[in-house]
């Protein structure tokens, strides 16, 4: 049971490049979530899920975008890298609401220069 | 969802019990009060959580005041690993906006 994975781990962009943050759940749980982290700062919602098919844009969507095509994996998509990208992004994963708690992957570390 | 305020920073001695304090006055009667640590360059993990009792687990206790306006979590006998930024959240238990939002929290340094 490895929870939720995130990859890869580290990334420099260059800007107006894109690419695609990886994140997948074996716990069966149908909601999952994408923050972001500055630095010294708490997490921010970039996009949220609640099921398969299903997306929703959170406190920060701008500039990215998301899919679920299942209920494992969840991608996060970057277009046009921005310096203001630059995180450290977390995805995590709840039953249901998340009335139990959150499962957080380890982060993806981005730097946009 | 209601506010939090966390202080910034807390010292601990290694050993002893870590109290951190949160202050929540706004809460609303459907809204839980959980708690989360980020250990240093990791994901957040989830603590605890609880409505109006007490309530305690592996990891440590939570003390609710009786008219909710402000909770303690407590690790009863701290350990360097429980060096980390501790999330005080409170959020409704269906909790329609589906999201958890974090504040500064506050950043524990447990010390030998």
């Amino acid at each position: 049971n490895a929870g939720v994975t995130q990859t890869p781990k580290f990334r420099i962009l260059k800007i107006g490049q894109s690419m695609t943050l990886q994140c997948a759940q074996d716990m069966n749980h149908n909601y999952m979530y994408w923050y972001r982290q500055d630095p010294g700062m708490g997490l921010k919602l970039i996009y949220y899920s609640v099921g398969a098919g299903i997306t929703d844009k959170g406190e920060v969507p701008n500039g990215y975008n998301v899919s679920r095509s299942t209920t494992e994996d969840f991608p996060l998509r970057l277009e046009l890298a921005a310096p203001s990208q630059t995180s450290v992004y977390f995805c995590a994963s709840s039953y249901d609401r998340g009335v139990y708690g959150y499962t957080f992957g380890s982060g993806t570390r981005l730097t946009v220069v | 969802d209601a506010k939090t305020t966390q202080p910034p920073s807390m010292d601990c001695a290694e050993g002893r019990a870590a109290n951190l304090p949160c202050n929540h006055s706004t809460i609303s009667g459907n809204e839980y009060v959980y708690w989360y640590r980020q250990i240093h360059s990791q994901g957040p993990q989830y603590i605890i959580h609880g409505l109006k009792n007490n309530e305690t687990n592996e990891m440590a206790s939570l003390i609710i005041t009786e008219d909710r306006k402000s909770s303690t979590l407590i690790l009863p006998h701290a350990t360097l690993r429980d060096t980390a930024v501790y999330y005080c959240i409170v959020r409704p238990g269906n909790n329609a906006g589906n999201m958890l939002t974090f504040g500064g929290g506050t950043r524990l340094m447990v010390k030998p």
